[in-house]
């Protein structure tokens, strides 16, 4: 069955980096283009970004551009997120997940990870 | 950016209620939109994608509709296990906006 485990969360101070892996399995992880989406502590869900099947091509949320990297392997079934300068309104579950594209067109996401928790406190 | 507004925030409803939950769009999107279902603690669940059409394994008594800038989620009568915070998705442009979302709570 999809599996998509995240790892790589934990506490980090505020201007710090931290990176997040996805490991994908259960699918044929470069058919499908992956996301990042976060939810910060008791509020709703934010998407992060994606990054396309070869890793080419990648869009942020307007609050991550120029500090977050979103990045794949497709040999090791795994998705990351280099998170450079964090604040602490950065603090979230992140969250992977998986779509399809076809000419230009993104279905949205079916399945989505259990999540992994970043703190970003002093 | 497209902005989503999700109503109500919460609902408290009983086990057999017909629930209904609306998302608008601060612009057209076609029918570019997904529901999701998060129970506490647990990644969200897609139900509903392309506005209306059912995930597979999903309980019928869910259902999606509408088009352009405004689309609801119906449950046609809440079961015990339903009760949740629901999410609408677009994903017709970048970048990709998720309604507040709307809690279901036991009356």
């Amino acid at each position: 069955q999809v599996q998509l485990v995240e790892s790589g969360g934990g506490v980090v101070q505020p201007g710090r980096s931290l990176r997040l892996s996805c490991a994908g399995s259960g699918f044929i992880f470069s058919n499908y283009v992956m996301h990042w989406v976060r939810q910060a502590p008791g509020r709703g869900l934010e998407w992060v970004g994606i990054i396309s099947y070869d890793g080419e091509n990648k869009y942020y949320t307007d609050s991550v551009k120029g500090r977050f990297t979103i990045s794949r392997d497709n040999s090791k079934n795994t998705l990351y997120l280099q998170m450079n300068t964090l604040r602490p309104e950065d603090s979230a579950v992140f969250y992977c997940a998986r779509s399809v594209c076809s000419a230009g067109y993104c279905y949205s996401f079916d399945h989505l990870g259990q999540g992994t928790l970043v703190t970003v406190s002093s | 950016d497209i902005q989503m507004t999700q109503s109500p925030s919460s609902l408290s409803a009983s086990v057999r209620d017909r629930v209904t939950i609306t998302c608008r769009a601060s612009q057209g999107i076609r029918n570019d939109l997904a529901w999701y279902q998060q129970k506490p603690g647990k990644a969200p669940k897609r139900l509903i994608y392309d506005a209306s059409t059912l995930q597979s394994g999903v309980p019928s008594r869910f259902s999606g509709s509408g088009s352009g800038t405004e689309f609801t989620l119906t449950i046609s009568s809440l079961q015990p296990e339903d009760f949740a915070t629901y999410y609408c998705l677009q994903h017709s442009s970048y970048p990709w906006t998720f309604g507040q979302g709307t809690k279901v709570e036991i009356k």
